[in-house]
């Protein structure tokens, strides 16, 4: 078993749609990161967060601590957001799980 | 700021032969350094992580070895090439476990 699943593994949304990605994990970790990687192979990461919310943009994060989960939202989904979203967690191993990721498409 | 240099962008490398991937970071002192793969149709796999000059973990059993000669220059090799090891190569770098940087990549082709 994977320390960090996502789903789902592929998404293919309208413009304008709202989108969730969820992740669960079953190690201890520091902190979760959300990350975007475009079919040039680039990654950015979008959120780094240990409890909460964060917000930017039309993109939210949320996480739940006691139940190991963590979704990531769009809002008003456009086709400039396709790409992969990625679940990873940070332990205080210094060390990095990543999911396999969820490969988003939004028509136009 | 800090930037991220990888390279070089493309390899196509035979069967055999032998492989340096270098990473170099800008702006920071003291990062955690890490290599990944990702493999076609698979997700990131973490290869090796740093803390420091001269420290290297390794996550996965394989051809490859790291090296850390600098605080910010992180080197990924293998002395024979394996099929296998064909994928995308990403340095990236972190302070402890927050957020991770990441460098542009490495498309490595082993034919």
């Amino acid at each position: 078993k994977n320390e960090v699943e996502q789903s789902p593994q592929n998404l293919t949304a309208q413009e304008g749609e709202f989108i969730t990605i969820n992740c669960s994990y079953s190690v201890g970790i520091s902190a979760l990161h959300w990350l975007q990687q475009h079919p040039g192979g680039g990654i950015v990461s979008l959120f780094m967060l240990s409890s909460g919310k964060k917000k930017h943009g039309r993109l939210i994060a949320t996480i739940n601590i006691q139940e190991k989960h963590s979704s990531l939202h769009i809002t008003a989904s456009h086709p400039r957001d396709s790409a992969v979203y990625i679940c990873a967690v940070g332990n205080t191993g210094n060390q990095f799980y990543f999911g396999t990721g969820t490969s988003l498409t939004v028509i136009p | 700021s800090q930037t991220i240099h990888q390279w070089p962008a493309t390899l196509v490398q035979p069967v055999g032969s032998p492989l340096s991937l270098e990473c170099t970071v800008e702006g920071t002192s003291n990062p955690n350094l890490y290599w990944y793969r990702q493999a076609a149709g698979r997700g990131l796999q973490l290869l090796f992580y740093s803390v420091g000059i001269g420290q290297i973990s390794s996550e996965v059993p394989q051809n490859l070895s790291a090296s850390r000669p600098q605080d910010r220059q992180f080197i990924l090799s293998s002395k024979k090439l394996l099929l296998s090891d064909s994928g995308f190569y990403l340095c990236a770098w972190s302070v402890y476990t927050d957020t991770q940087y990441f460098g542009p990549g490495t498309r490595l082709t082993v034919l």
